[in-house]
């Protein structure tokens, strides 16, 4: 299996609140990818980036920002978390490969 | 922007038959990737099987094969011999380049009776 890490696996938080998602990944792949997952959506992009410190908005960006600071994490962050934004969210890494995907994370906004 | 649609919310089938998921989608592009993904209940995202847009020989992998039809923008999956582990979330994804930027069909949940 591909070398690629999310924590946390599960998180509740409260509405208002900044929350941080991180996906590791030991494969130096250069492509990095955020989506959500939502009954009757399937998957979404949120974010995606092509290399250290580029990235750029997907389908689904509104109150998302991302950072990658090195080639092996990105961040997912919601600054100020939303009940809309209870969902669980991926993190799939390729290099013009095969796309793999992280465990996933369950969020909730309560 | 490309689109991806199942149509199919939910299919069953009985343990060894045949089953046909489908998929549509929509590009004004020649060349891109199709693939079809399983998501069974642990949430891990498996990549089933793959189609180039350029090669016209439908993709097979084991008891699983596609009908690629390009002109009609189709990209149904076949599963034969149905199995117990076949149970789960199906989806349709399309990509410009290999593995990159997926947009995924809403999935379709596949269960399998015994």
């Amino acid at each position: 299996d591909a070398g690629i890490t999310q924590s946390p696996r599960h998180k509740v938080t409260e509405t208002g609140t900044p929350v941080t998602l991180r996906c590791h990944q030991t494969e130096n792949h250069r492509y990095m990818y955020w989506y959500r997952q939502d009954p009757g959506h399937g998957l979404r992009l949120i974010h995606y980036s092509y290399g250290v410190k580029d990235t750029d908005k997907g389908e689904v960006s509104d109150g998302y920002s991302v950072s990658r600071s090195k080639t092996e994490d990105f961040l997912l962050t919601l600054e100020s978390a939303t009940s809309s934004q209870t969902s669980v969210y991926f993190c799939a890494i390729s290099g013009n490969i095969e796309a793999f995907f992280g465990q996933g994370t369950r969020l909730t906004v309560v | 922007a490309q689109t991806v649609t199942q149509s199919q919310p939910e299919m069953s089938v009985q343990e060894a038959e045949t089953v046909t998921l489908s998929c549509t989608y929509d590009t004004s592009e020649s060349d891109y990737y199709l693939f079809w993904y399983k998501q069974p209940p642990s949430r891990q995202m498996i990549l089933v099987i793959r189609q180039e847009a350029y090669k016209q020989q439908n993709a097979t992998e084991n008891r699983f094969s596609v009908n690629f039809q390009k002109a009609a923008k189709s990209f149904s999956l076949k599963i034969s011999d149905s199995q117990l582990g076949d149970a789960a979330m199906y989806f349709c994804a399309y990509s410009q380049e290999y593995g990159n930027k997926l947009v995924f069909g809403a999935g379709t949940i596949l269960r399998v009776k015994s």
